[in-house]
């Protein structure tokens, strides 16, 4: 079936750094979604993207669908303690079904000791 | 509070036992999913029932049993289950026919003894 190549699989940080994430897909989706998992709940949405090229922030958080379609990357500046915990892409496929969401593996942001 | 609650939060149950879990929203939505969510993987897709009719039905066990009766309330019926089925089950609804993402419930982590 469909992947999503999520990476880094994890990453430490130190509080005020930038942090950058990707997902890259072999095929073409129209919708890409980046969440945020905290332990012990459920992912919660933080950006959507819909259109090629499109670049959309949420505070520190900055977006972009990219221009071939086939990727998207999330970055955090100047993060903080809150900002650790997983971060997943997901997508949806061209033509795919309703509810048929492709999620990545996530990347786990941790502070660094 | 993210307007899907889900109940319970922790369950444990034997290979021979029938339990079922809850979500509920109340957001309006009339789309809801079950996801599954286990460690190092991706999250799966399990159901996904539009206006109370199940549209889609990846490919899960028939020991997974979800039951929709409006478009507020969705269960998952679990009858023998193996210890591989352990996981975080989460909810997620969404406005039928958008592709806005979805809001998620915290989940039910499940172990299956």
């Amino acid at each position: 079936g469909q992947q999503l190549n999520q990476s880094p699989q994890s990453m430490f940080i130190q509080e005020g750094e930038d942090v950058s994430m990707n997902c890259t897909s072999s095929s073409i989706f129209n919708t890409w979604l980046w969440y945020k998992q905290d332990p012990g709940e459920g992912p919660v949405l933080l950006i959507a993207l819909y259109k090629a090229g499109e670049l959309t922030s949420n505070g520190r958080l900055t977006a972009q669908f990219g221009i071939t379609r086939k990727d998207s990357f999330l970055n955090i500046s100047a993060s903080i303690p809150s900002d650790v915990g997983i971060y997943f892409c997901a997508g949806q496929p061209l033509g795919g079904s309703q509810g048929n969401l492709i999620f990545g593996k996530g990347t786990k942001l941790s502070v660094k000791p | 509070e993210t307007g899907v609650t889900q109940t319970p939060r922790h369950l444990v149950m034997g290979m021979t036992n029938k339990k079922s879990l809850k979500c509920e929203q109340h957001l309006g939505h009339n789309a809801m999913y079950w996801y599954k969510q286990s460690a190092k993987k991706p999250l799966e897709l399990m159901f996904v029932y539009n206006f109370k009719e199940q549209t889609e039905n990846n490919s899960v066990p028939s020991r997974f049993s979800p039951e929709c009766p409006n478009s507020s309330h969705l269960f998952l019926h679990l009858h023998t289950l193996q210890p591989e089925d352990s996981a975080l089950y989460l909810c997620a609804s969404s406005p039928l026919g958008e592709n806005y993402g979805y809001t998620f419930g915290s989940g039910t982590r499940l172990t299956v003894v």
